[in-house]
C-alpha cells in the first residue's frame, strides 16, 4: 500500500509562473480532497471530488486556482498565475466516501514557495 | 451544519503528565468524530474515530477519547505524555453533502502539544 502520492514534494517558483501539483489517491478510494495549510489560516479545504466529479469548490480562493480529476487515479491542482501569498503546504487526501464514518488518508504534502 | 471547536491553540505538559486536549462539536445529526495528529513536516494521520459503537474510543500511541453527548464533547487524553507526542492535533467531524451524499471531514483549528522534559 503506497498511500496517497503527491508530487512534487517541494516547488519553488517565481510570481506569475504556472504551478501544477499532482496527486495519486489510494486505489479504490472514490473521494479526493485538496487542502492548503498555512500558519495564518490553518488547514483549509479547497475542493473535493466524489467519483471524479467536483462536489464543492467553495474553498478555492479565486479564479487563479483550478482542479481536475480526469480519472479515479489522478488529480491536479493548478495555480495560474502564482502569487507570493499562495506559498503554503498543499495536501491531497483520499477516502472511501460511501460511508460518513470513513476517515481520510493524507499525502505527505507539497511545499510551495512563490518568490 | 457540523462544526468542531478546539479549546486552546497550544497546550504544554511535562513528560509523564496527563495529556488532555479539548474538543466540542456541533451537529444536527448523530456525529462521526475523529482525532488526527500531524507531526512536523508530515501529513495528518488518524489517531482514532468515534462511530457510535462505543463511547470510549482507543487509538494509537496510547491515546483515547470519550464521546459525551450531554456535553457535546470529544476530548482526547493520554495518561502519560512522551516526548514523541509533541505534534499538532486536530479534532474533526464528518459532514454529509445533501445533494450528492458524498461525505467530507470538517477540521478544527488544531492544538499544538508541547512536552517539557
Amino acid at each position: 500500500d503506497a498511500g496517497v502520492i503527491q508530487s512534487p514534494r517541494h516547488e519553488v517558483t517565481e510570481m506569475g509562473q504556472e504551478v501544477t501539483l499532482r496527486c495519486k489517491p489510494i486505489s479504490g478510494h472514490n473521494s479526493l480532497f485538496w487542502y492548503r495549510q498555512t500558519m495564518m489560516r490553518g488547514l483549509e479545504l479547497l475542493i473535493y471530488f466524489n467519483n471524479n466529479v467536483p462536489i464543492d469548490d467553495s474553498g478555492m480562493p479565486e479564479d487563479r486556482f483550478s482542479a481536475k480529476m480526469p480519472n479515479a487515479s489522478f488529480s491536479t491542482l493548478k495555480i495560474q498565475p502564482s502569487e507570493p501569498r499562495d506559498s503554503a503546504v498543499y495536501f491531497c487526501a483520499s477516502g472511501d466516501g460511501t460511508k460518513s464514518y470513513n476517515e481520510q488518508f493524507f499525502g505527505p504534502g507539497t511545499r510551495l514557495t512563490v518568490l | 451544519a457540523q462544526s468542531v471547536t478546539q479549546l486552546g491553540s497550544h497546550v504544554s505538559v511535562s513528560e509523564g503528565a496527563l495529556v488532555l486536549l479539548r474538543c466540542n462539536y456541533s451537529s444536527s445529526v448523530p456525529p462521526y468524530l475523529f482525532w488526527y495528529v500531524q507531526y512536523p513536516n508530515q501529513g495528518l494521520q488518524l489517531l482514532l474515530k468515534y462511530t457510535s459503537a462505543a463511547t470510549l474510543v482507543k487509538g494509537i500511541n496510547g491515546f483515547e477519547a470519550e464521546f459525551k453527548k450531554s456535553e457535546t464533547s470529544f476530548h482526547l487524553t493520554k495518561p502519560s505524555a512522551h516526548m514523541s507526542d509533541a505534534a499538532e492535533y486536530f479534532c474533526a467531524v464528518s459532514d454529509l453533502d445533501a445533494y450528492s451524499s458524498a461525505s467530507k471531514i470538517i477540521f478544527g483549528s488544531g492544538t499544538r502539544l508541547s512536552i517539557r522534559p
